[in-house]
């Protein structure tokens, strides 16, 4: 079973429809992620939890909100989508840096790609 | 600021090497990564270097650290098909920090 899932995979939707996405992890770790993928522009960070009492905003969190409901669950939500959110979103996992090495690997789901009409 | 650049294209044939090459900004950045997107899938680690190495191998991938150019490159030896993906470059500060990504560069290896 895949360590960070996210539900759905796939969805399309129309400008001012609310939107979730979801994201559940088994690793146990504390600290997740949302980004957005769009083409040339890599990964953008949306926003980001430390851990379940913490909530910070990424490099583009205007137009989004999140939710951490539990250590294993970060949901995305789009309160009214427009056009340009349309892009592949992706939700990660990592352990603060502690597996040893000193750096700090993120865990990314499959993603969701979103199409907002 | 933060800015990592990478080329969005690369085009190499089955077996010859293939190399990636990044730029970033921030003088500070602890450690370097190369992350691997195969299509349809989220990004896995594929290595990383700390910023005190200037090189490091792993099997058949060799990263490259230019610390004075601010320069990271990625050499795949005897390039497959496998390899075909999107791969990114990224860097944090510190242990546990954020991590900002280069846009990609997409490798097409042919037959």
């Amino acid at each position: 079973d895949a360590d960070v899932t996210q539900t759905p995979r796939n969805r399309i939707t129309k400008t001012g429809k609310r939107i979730m996405l979801e994201c559940s992890q088994t690793k146990g770790h504390d600290r997740m992620y949302w980004y957005r993928q769009d083409p040339g522009l890599g990964l953008r960070l949306i926003y980001y939890s430390f851990d379940v009492k913490d909530i910070n905003k990424g490099e583009i969190s205007d137009g989004y909100s999140v939710s951490r409901q539990a250590q294993a669950k970060f949901s995305l939500s789009l309160e009214s989508a427009i056009p340009n959110q349309t892009a592949l979103y992706f939700c990660a996992t990592s352990d603060r840096g502690l597996a040893g090495w000193g750096g700090d690997e993120q865990f990314f789901g499959p993603g969701t790609r979103l199409t907002v009409l | 600021g933060e800015d990592v650049e990478q080329s969005l294209f690369l085009s190499v044939r089955e077996g010859d090497s293939s190399v990636i090459n990044c730029t970033y900004t921030d003088s500070s950045s602890t450690y370097l990564y190369w992350y691997k997107q195969e299509p349809g899938a989220g990004l896995q680690l594929l290595t990383y270097i700390f910023s005190n190495m200037d090189m490091k191998q792993d099997q058949r991938l060799t990263v490259l650290l230019n610390k004075k150019d601010k320069h990271l490159s990625l050499r795949i030896a005897d390039t497959q098909t496998g390899d075909s993906a999107i791969y990114f470059c990224a860097e944090t500060l510190n242990a546990g920090n954020m991590l900002t990504f280069g846009g990609g560069t997409r490798l097409m290896v042919k037959p």
